[in-house]
């Protein structure tokens, strides 16, 4: 199937600093990729779709200015977390769609923990 | 979108044959019905999709009534490997995610 990747799959920061973390797909080209949250023991939280070459879109209650998302190419997104805060702590993960137009398989990487001390 | 009701757990031991089913009683004509497998820090990883009847792939069979008002995910001869939370997601690119059921594969 198709690979995405995530880096770093982990990182620890101080609050107050930015982490960004990078979502590559690295044998097709993706032109939406989604990036979500999870806490422990819960479900993953759907927090943005990133689009290539344009803005991305937020789901309600998520910051875009605090969870800063760029698409520059069909192969890369990125996530930002900007002034961490110890709250902001949790596992993120990216994925992207392949396939057919009624298929809507989604392919995920492999997460990033970040931990704000 | 369709909303999915799953079992939050079920036990299970080494070499049975499990069964997950998920409700989804107001699902769309052209929705699909996808599965998703996640280990603890990790992300989901597909495991199977079906539209009506019955898929079956290396991994899982679905199996899916003629009304596609539920369906169930079957893992042949399940062993310790298995135990993870299963996703049941339905609609054509669905981003959403339910609670999941939590499987314990036991010796």
């Amino acid at each position: 199937g198709a690979v995405v990747s995530q880096h770093p799959s982990w990182v620890i920061c101080k609050s107050g600093t930015s982490v960004k973390i990078e979502c590559r797909s690295l044998d097709f080209q993706a032109t939406t990729m989604f990036w979500y949250r999870q806490f422990p023991k819960q479900s993953l939280m759907l927090m943005a779709t990133s689009n290539e070459g344009s803005k991305a879109t937020y789901e309600q209650g998520v910051e875009k200015d605090k969870f800063l998302i760029n698409h520059a190419s069909l192969t890369l997104s990125t996530l930002t977390v900007t002034s961490a805060h110890p709250e902001d702590s949790s596992f993120y993960i990216c994925s992207a769609s392949f396939g057919g137009p009624n298929t809507g398989e989604l392919f995920f990487g492999e997460g990033s923990r970040l931990t704000v001390l | 979108l369709a909303k999915t009701t799953q079992p939050i757990s079920m036990d299970s031991y080494e070499g049975q044959e499990v069964n997950i089913t998920c409700s989804h009683n107001n699902i769309a004509t052209n929705d699909y019905i996808t599965w998703y497998q996640q280990f603890p820090s990790q992300g989901p990883r597909f495991i199977i999709q079906g539209y009506k009847t019955k898929v079956t792939n290396e991994v899982a069979s679905l199996f899916i009534p003629a009304d596609r008002k539920s369906s169930t995910l079957s893992l042949p001869r399940v062993s310790l490997s298995d135990t993870a939370v299963y996703y049941c997601l339905v609609g054509k690119g669905n981003l959403i995610f339910g609670k999941g059921t939590k499987l314990s594969v036991k010796p």
